[in-house]
């Protein structure tokens, strides 16, 4: 079975801070992908990586970067916290083998608050 | 510019009865569908799938039926049980990458 591990299930943050949310897969996924979820907005991809030290942009990356210096641990970090930036972050990967192999696994998420 | 689009945000049913999941799509490239579960405080996991080649896919109590030329998916499951209460997203992927497009969801009731 593919596990994705995220490294807290919840934290607590002041604004300014910087903030690390670690992910770990143990199937030799090439694609990583962190993603975050809001209640009416459904899941919005911040940042992806198809190999190490490769990133790109997803569709919400203001105020995020991405760090992938090994292929099974990808890292989300916010510079400087705000508020607004208070969310469920959701760690997947998947391999690159074809359509079949595609599917995205997750892991179990981080509720990140923003004081 | 939402690509999946999943209309209804709730549905509720009775245990034993069918439950019918539906997505909109709008994105001629995507080749790739796939259902997600999620409960509250937990990540989503990976239900069914299908791709644009297929009509239909099923595994289990879970059935997805493809309608290429309206660009719509559903989600039946049969028999419903409670714990089938969730939220499922319908997700979308198509041409050269990897990314999945995500509708915005659907909480499933299912009332015993």
């Amino acid at each position: 079975d593919v596990k994705v591990t995220q490294s807290s299930r919840y934290l607590v943050k002041r604004t300014g801070e910087k903030v690390f949310l670690e992910c770990v897969q143990d199937m030799d996924h090439e694609n990583m992908f962190w993603y975050r979820q809001d209640p009416g907005l459904g899941l919005r991809l911040i940042y992806f990586s198809y190999d190490v030290k490769m990133k790109e942009k997803g569709d919400i990356p203001e105020g995020y970067s991405v760090s992938r210096e090994k292929k099974e641990r990808f890292s989300l970090i916010l510079e400087s916290a705000s508020t607004n930036q208070t969310s469920m972050y959701l760690c997947a990967s998947s391999s690159s083998g074809g359509r079949s192999t595609d599917t995205q696994y997750f892991g179990p998420g981080t509720r990140l608050t923003v004081l | 510019d939402q690509q999946v689009k999943q209309n209804s945000p709730s549905l509720s049913v009775q245990e034993g009865r069918i439950s019918i999941l539906n997505c909109d799509y709008t994105n001629s490239m995507f080749d790739y569908f796939l259902w997600y579960k999620k409960y509250p405080a937990e990540g989503p996991t990976f239900l069914i799938s299908i791709s644009s080649i297929k009509d239909k896919n099923e595994d289990g109590r879970f059935t997805v039926f493809l309608n290429k030329s309206a660009k719509h998916l559903s989600l039946h499951i049969v028999p419903s049980q409670p714990g089938d209460s969730a939220v499922y997203f319908c997700a979308a992927m198509g041409g050269s990458n990897y990314k999945l497009t995500f509708g915005k969801g659907t909480l499933l009731t299912v009332n015993p």
